[in-house]
């Protein structure tokens, strides 16, 4: 079983707010993906890591960052939320093709 | 034209019968597929993966693969309720890209005690 963490698993924050959402895997996957989900709807890959230091945007344009100091750890910031950034986000992780996703947070903007 | 294409569903099927689930691709350079199950409100999770042409069969799974025709196929037998999800298909990029995989917008199932 993988072991790909996410953390906060709910979080309702109000308009303006800074956020990072924090994904952690243990089974020393080079490759980390951020895909964004809403309810019924399909996945959008927002955010991938190769490796350490190595950080590319995804298909779906996405206001949020990111960041890969270390290999365990792929953390998504948003500086500035807003009602449109409602949504589910999954962590992800892989060492050739094969992805397991994490738990996923669910983010509601107020 | 989507990479990866699926019919939405929701494809209903009775408890015990086979259910038959379908995927085309666009890039005859892929040369690695996946099936995931998708609970409601739950994340993906890998239960099929298949690179060569033909069937792999996992339990009551069997993933199928004609690269000829672009289509990779997930058949279900004994349908089970708790089956019912959504099915994702997924295609690995092109070699010479980043190593991604593109998903598939999915296929509801709905299995019918």
């Amino acid at each position: 079983e993988a072991d790909i963490y996410q953390t906060p698993r709910y979080l309702v924050i109000g308009t303006g707010k800074k956020i990072t959402l924090e994904c952690s895997q243990t089974m020393g996957h080079d490759k980390m993906y951020w895909y964004q989900q809403d309810p019924g709807m399909e996945l959008h890959l927002i955010h991938y890591s190769y490796g350490v230091n190595s950080t590319e945007k995804g298909d779906l344009s996405s206001e949020s960052t990111v960041s890969r100091i270390r290999t365990e750890h792929f953390p998504l910031t948003l500086e500035s939320a807003r009602p449109s950034h409602t949504s589910q986000y999954l962590c992800a992780s892989s060492i050739l093709y094969e992805q397991y996703f994490g738990p996923g947070t669910r983010l509601t903007v107020t | 034209q989507k990479e990866v294409e699926q019919n939405s569903g929701p494809l209903s099927v009775p408890e015990g019968a086979i259910a038959s689930l379908n995927c085309t691709y666009s890039d005859r350079g892929s040369q690695s597929f996946f099936w995931y199950r998708q609970y409601s409100g739950k994340s993906p999770e890998l239960i099929m993966s298949i690179y060569s042409n033909g069937d792999k069969e996992d339990g009551r799974f069997t993933a199928q693969l004609n690269k000829a025709s672009q289509y990779v196929s997930l058949l279900i037998r004994d349908s089970q309720p708790s089956d019912s999800a959504t099915y994702l298909c997924a295609v690995n990029d092109p070699p010479g890209g980043y190593q991604k995989v593109t998903f598939g917008t999915g296929t509801k199932l709905q299995v019918i005690p």
